[in-house]
């Protein structure tokens, strides 16, 4: 089955404690991406990434950092959590048309951070 | 920076009504995809619409994209309780290179279906 998958699904955690929450995808899909959706504001990109080793900031970048060493994961890395990174984090997937413009994305089923 | 709009933010109507909820932009994109968010899941695709004045229908649902790329419509006809969620417009940039991959979501329309 076709799917994106997000770990952990929910996290509680303290300001400071470094986490990661890990995304992986079966689809061999080239573009990966991380939303954060808080209440009002939709979702917001974080980081997108189209290929191995080809990152880049989306609109809300600053106090995350991502990776892609592989083409299937794409890990979301809090080096040092803050309260306001409280929110529901959705990783999401997809192809590249033939001119190289972004397919549909397939999103994962979220994960809600809590930082105390 | 490129921003997308949608109204209304609420929307609570009773089964059998016809309703059609809006995504605004100053900007112009390339493409244009409506998806509907369910609570506990992420945004499920509905339709993608690429060409200014395209229109798509999925069974009860109408889609509109502006002439000028700038703009989409979501008429539901004769909504039923199935149709409740949240309902997200994302574009995808078209004139700076610099936006080209990037995906605006607008903040979303949650609509609730009373039987």
């Amino acid at each position: 089955e076709a799917q994106v998958t997000q770990n952990p699904r929910y996290l509680i955690t303290v300001t400071g404690k470094k986490l990661t929450v890990t995304c992986s995808q079966n689809m061999n899909h080239e573009y990966m991406s991380w939303y954060r959706q808080d209440p009002g504001l939709g979702l917001r990109q974080i980081y997108y990434s189209m290929n191995v080793e080809v990152t880049d900031k989306g609109d809300v970048p600053e106090g995350y950092k991502v990776s892609r060493k592989e083409k299937r994961n794409f890990p979301l890395i809090l080096e040092s959590p803050s309260p306001n990174q409280t929110s529901l984090y959705f990783c999401a997937s997809s192809s590249y048309a033939h001119q190289g413009k972004p397919q549909p994305q397939h999103f994962g089923d979220g994960t809600r951070l809590s930082i105390l | 920076t490129q921003l997308l709009e949608q109204s209304p933010q609420f929307l609570s109507i009773q089964e059998g009504e016809n309703l059609t909820v809006y995504c605004n932009s100053s900007s112009v994109f390339s493409s244009l995809q409506w998806y509907r968010q369910e609570p506990g899941e992420g945004p499920v695709l509905l339709v993608t619409v690429v060409t200014g004045g395209e229109v798509k229908k999925l069974k009860r649902l109408t889609f509109q994209f502006g002439d000028a790329r700038k703009d989409s419509s979501l008429h539901i006809t004769a909504a039923q309780p199935g149709d409740t969620g949240l309902y997200l417009c994302a574009g995808q940039g078209a004139l700076e290179k610099t936006s080209y991959d990037k995906v605006i979501f607008g903040p979303g329309t949650s609509l609730s279906v009373i039987p």
